[in-house]
């Protein structure tokens, strides 16, 4: 059967304050992270991207950091909401040239954490 | 727009059967992808297409085929059904990013899969 013994982090908070999540990840040449907010029975959905020559990138009540010197990235909601509830997950983004399937062509390969669970607490 | 598509939304099949998953764009996109996701594992690539008429496997390709006669569909095969398909399937698809824009991935609703 699938393993059950990964669980994945979780992070609590009150609505109104603000929530850090973070990602570390695994390839010094990924060139491009992606945050993706996913609702229980929906797909992933974009929320925010930084690419590599950037170290900090601000949306809309969401703000990306990104330390390559660690590999660490991070997440910052501002005024977390109920609506705000799902879990997160960060995705690396490598150019991967497939030439075994592809002739070679490049793609965009990403690569996903495992997801932290955020619940907004009213 | 709809965005990415994916029908059906459900499905459950006896062990041995086959079916087709399909996934609609109407962005244009020239990349799609088909993932799976388990719990405790992420999303994982199965089998993904760089432009109509091409496809390539992924990660996690075996006991999955796909087709992509048309930009818009990419459809994921599965011949003989195995428990260890239960999952959820998730298409995307991106713009090329030769193209110059990001190749941001945008994801469908899903398909929840049940092999018995």
């Amino acid at each position: 059967g699938e393993s059950v013994g990964l669980h994945l982090p979780t992070l609590s908070v009150q609505e109104g304050d603000n929530s850090i999540i973070n990602c570390a990840y695994s390839n010094s040449a990924s060139d491009y992270f992606i945050w993706y907010k996913q609702e229980s029975g929906k797909g992933p959905q974009f929320i925010i991207d930084i690419r590599s020559n950037m170290d900090k990138r601000q949306g809309q009540r969401v703000t990306v950091l990104l330390n390559k010197t660690v590999k660490h990235l991070s997440l910052q909601i501002a005024a977390t909401q109920p609506g705000d509830s799902a879990v997160y997950f960060c995705a690396e983004n490598t150019r991967a040239r497939d030439v075994a399937n592809a002739g070679g062509t490049s793609y965009g390969k990403l690569t996903f954490g495992q997801g932290t669970i955020l619940t907004v607490h009213p | 727009n709809a965005g990415v598509t994916q029908t059906p939304k459900f499905r459950v099949l006896k062990t041995g059967q086959s079916m087709t998953l399909l996934c609609a764009q109407d962005m244009n996109h020239e990349y799609m992808y088909w993932y799976r996701q388990d719990p405790g594992m992420g999303l994982r690539l199965i089998h993904y297409s760089v432009g109509e008429g091409t496809t390539a496997k992924g990660e996690v390709p075996d006991g999955y085929n796909v087709s992509r006669l048309k930009k818009q569909n990419f459809l994921l095969g599965l011949e003989s059904a195995a428990p260890s398909q239960t999952s959820v399937y998730f298409c995307a698809s991106s713009y090329s990013w030769t193209s110059g824009n990001t190749d941001t991935q945008y994801f469908g609703p899903g398909t929840r899969l049940t092999v018995l």
